[in-house]
C-alpha cells in the first residue's frame, strides 16, 4: 500500500544537539513539506518542496534544515539553533495543486 | 498575506448537528479544505471546495463562498468519535508554492 511514513514516533534530544527526522513516500508525489505543531495550536510550516532538488523556506524556517535529493525522501534536520524545538512534526505530500495533503503520522520531539 | 479564523472550541450534544465556520483572507485563493485530527494523530481529509456551493459526503457537508472569504463545516448526527480538532486550510496559487495555509483549528468536543 502507498503512504507517507514518519519516523521515529517519538524522539528525545539533548540541548545542543541537532537531529534528524524522517519523511519517506511512496506516492510518487511531486510535493512535499514540513508543519510544526504546538499544543492548541494549527500547522505551521517550516520547509516545502515542489521538486527534487529544490525547496523553500515557510513561515518558521530558522533553526531547522531540510534536503530533497530524491523524490521518495524529505528529511528535517532540526538543529541547536532552534530556541524551542518541542513539537509535534509533521510531514505530507501531495499530487498536485487540487489534491489536498496525505499526511504522515507525525514525530513527537521533546528536548531534554 | 494570509489570515484564516475559526472558533477555538465547540461543544455539541450526541445526535445534534454542528456549524463549525472559517473566515479568510488570501492574495491567491485556489481552493479550502477541512480536516480531522484526533488527539496525537496526524490530520484526516475530509472535504474540498474550490467552487462556491455545497459539497455534501456522508453526514458532512462543506459550504464555500469565495466572495464573502467564508466557509463552514456541518457535522450531521453526531457521534462520541467525532470530538476532535477541525482544521480549516487554503491552498494558496502555484506561483505561490500551492502550500496550505491552516487555521488554529476549533476543538469540538460532543457530551452524551
Amino acid at each position: 500500500d502507498g503512504g507517507i511514513t514518519q519516523s521515529p514516533k517519538y524522539l528525545f534530544r539533548k540541548e545542543g544537539q541537532n537531529v534528524t527526522l524522517s519523511c519517506e513516500q511512496n506516492l510518487n508525489h511531486d510535493a512535499m513539506y514540513w508543519y510544526r505543531q504546538d499544543p492548541g495550536q494549527g500547522l505551521r510550516l517550516i520547509y516545502y518542496s515542489q521538486i527534487v532538488n529544490d525547496f523553500q523556506k515557510g513561515d518558521i524556517a530558522e533553526g531547522y534544515s531540510v534536503s530533497r535529493e530524491k523524490k521518495e525522501s524529505f528529511p528535517l534536520t532540526v538543529t541547536s539553533a532552534q530556541k524551542n524545538p518541542t513539537a509535534f512534526y509533521l510531514c505530507a505530500s501531495s499530487m498536485g495543486l487540487n489534491y489536498g495533503y496525505t499526511f504522515g503520522s507525525g514525530t513527537r520531539l521533546t528536548v531534554v | 498575506g494570509q489570515n484564516i479564523d475559526q472558533p477555538t472550541e465547540m461543544t455539541a450534544t450526541e445526535g445534534a448537528i454542528v456549524q463549525i465556520n472559517c473566515t479568510y483572507q488570501t492574495s491567491g485563493f485556489n481552493g479550502l479544505f477541512w480536516y480531522q485530527q484526533h488527539a496525537g494523530e496526524a490530520p484526516t481529509f475530509l472535504s474540498y471546495n474550490v467552487l462556491d456551493g455545497l459539497e455534501e459526503k456522508g453526514r458532512f457537508s462543506s459550504f464555500l463562498s469565495r466572495s464573502k472569504g467564508y466557509s463552514y463545516l456541518l457535522l450531521k448526527e453526531l457521534q462520541m468519535k467525532d470530538s476532535a480538532s477541525y482544521l480549516c486550510a487554503v491552498r494558496e496559487r502555484y506561483n505561490q508554492g500551492g502550500k496550505l495555509i491552516f487555521g488554529q483549528g476549533t476543538e469540538l468536543s460532543v457530551k452524551p
